[in-house]
């Protein structure tokens, strides 16, 4: 079956690096997602890796991916404060479109 | 429009009551998504068009809910006779297909919170 699941807090100070960590049990993954939720907003895609992947550095976010152990990490450097919000991993599988099974959410506070 | 809107973003209902939310999704967009967030929670898959058709209905909990988007545009998911348990922010993404540079990124309205006294 699908389960995704993610620590739920993480505290920081601005200018740390965070690093967000998320676990899934279901291999035949085709994408790993991280979506971040800023209050009374909707979700917003800031990433992605392919499967094949081990690895994804986009501006300040890299994106790790260890099959083996079925682990996702999303780092963020320099975190700032206005990165404070709950970040969502999921995944979606090789059904042609995009029904994504989402982690519980971690909640990042950046204190100055 | 610019991006995905949901109305009401407010929904404030008596047990046994129906209620239809209502979606929007970006102008041109072949697919549709309703997902359910219990809070606390992440989103949980609803059900999915691609155009008019619904391809996937699986994540509905009961058949209190249904869902449609009658002309390949705007959706309406409606619950029949509703619970408190039914109580939770319900999302609507929107994507177009893999494909063409596309990865089928989702993007989402900001939701409809129903709460069900």
């Amino acid at each position: 079956g699908e389960d995704v699941e993610q620590s739920l807090f993480l505290s920081v100070r601005e200018g740390d690096s965070s690093v967000i960590n998320c676990t899934y049990t279901d291999s035949s993954s085709t994408y790993l997602y991280w979506y971040k939720q800023e209050p009374g907003a909707g979700l917003q895609l800031l990433t992605y890796i392919f499967s094949n992947m081990d690895m994804k550095q986009d501006q300040r976010l890299t994106v790790l991916l260890n099959k083996k152990d079925k682990h996702l990490s999303l780092r963020i450097a320099d975190t700032q404060t206005g990165d404070s919000a709950i970040y969502f991993c999921a995944e979606s599988f090789d059904t042609g479109f995009q029904k994504l099974v989402f982690g519980t959410g971690t909640r990042l506070l950046v204190s100055p | 429009g610019a991006g995905v809107s949901q109305s009401p973003r407010y929904k404030v209902t008596k047990r046994g009551q129906d209620v239809a939310l209502r979606c929007d999704p970006i102008s041109g967009h072949v697919s549709l998504y309703w997902y359910r967030q219990a809070l606390g929670q992440g989103p949980e898959f609803l059900t999915y068009f691609n155009y008019e058709a619904q391809q996937d209905k699986s994540g509905l909990p009961n058949d209190r809910f249904s869902a449609e988007r009658p002309e390949g545009s705007i959706s309406t998911l409606t619950i029949q006779r509703t619970e408190q348990r039914d109580s939770a922010m319900y999302r609507c993404a929107s994507s177009s297909p893999f494909g063409s540079g596309n990865t089928g990124e989702l993007f989402f309205g900001e939701g409809s919170r129903l709460t069900v006294l």
